[in-house]
């Protein structure tokens, strides 16, 4: 069975381009998260998918930040202008809606953003 | 707020000998815990989960975690650690705070570096 993917695996912009990351989960997996760990800093929540729905998104630091899932399959991330804030590894995670409070989270290997 | 804290940046331990690595946790409600690995330039990786039961709970690659609710502690052991154990570990704890608790989000520590030396 085939992990979460991500892509790309690093991208580097400059500041005020726009940059989509993917995320493809785990098959069959409908809950996918976003995170983002920052300079080193703790990993922190971006939001969260139900399918094709967004179930919370309280750890979207601003507008510039787009999230879509169609479909209910893979999701992008689209960051539109790109601040320099904004670099770190984007990580995304997939789990099962069924399992409940046994669900583990999977993550994917991240995407590796750098705004110059 | 619920927050979860590992107190080393990083912990040095000889090929062989045993292995801890710290976490404490706080939350309200029933702590989901868990432990992820990082290696270098890879993705993080699940070792173990706490949800409910046995207080010891076993993982991946020889690791296991001691849940201790008196002391709010997870921590992360393994009895003979190996050069190949060198990596970010990543405590973290389930957001129960918005909804349900069961799906929601993971909080995370700050990630400790564990380095084993021959």
């Amino acid at each position: 069975e085939a992990g979460v993917t991500q892509f790309p695996s690093h991208s580097v912009i400059e500041k005020g381009q726009t940059v989509t990351l993917r995320c493809d989960p785990i098959s069959g997996h409908d809950n996918l998260y976003w995170y983002r760990r920052v300079m080193g800093k703790e990993i922190k929540f971006l939001l969260h998918f139900v399918k094709e729905s967004k179930q919370d998104e309280s750890g979207m630091p601003n507008n510039r930040f787009l999230a879509e899932r169609t479909g209910g399959t893979y999701s992008t991330l689209k960051v539109q202008p790109a601040e320099l804030e904004d670099s770190g590894v984007y990580f995304c995670a997939s789990s099962q809606v069924q399992a409940g409070p046994m669900d583990t989270q999977y993550f994917g290997p991240g995407t590796r953003l750098t705004v110059l | 707020a619920q927050s979860v804290a590992q107190p080393e940046d990083q912990v040095n331990v000889a090929e062989g000998n045993p292995l801890t690595v710290k976490c404490t946790y706080s939350v309200s409600g029933n702590p989901y815990l868990f432990w992820y690995v990082q290696y270098p330039n890879r993705g993080l990786q699940f070792l173990l989960k706490y949800i409910t039961g046995d207080n010891l709970v076993k993982g991946s690659y020889g690791f296991e975690a001691e849940f201790n609710k008196s002391q709010t502690s997870f921590h992360l052991k393994k009895p003979s650690a190996l050069v190949s154990d060198s990596a970010l570990y990543f405590c973290a704890v389930r957001d129960t705070s918005h909804y349900g608790g069961s799906q929601g989000n993971l909080i995370f520590g700050k990630g400790t570096k564990l380095s084993v030396k021959p």
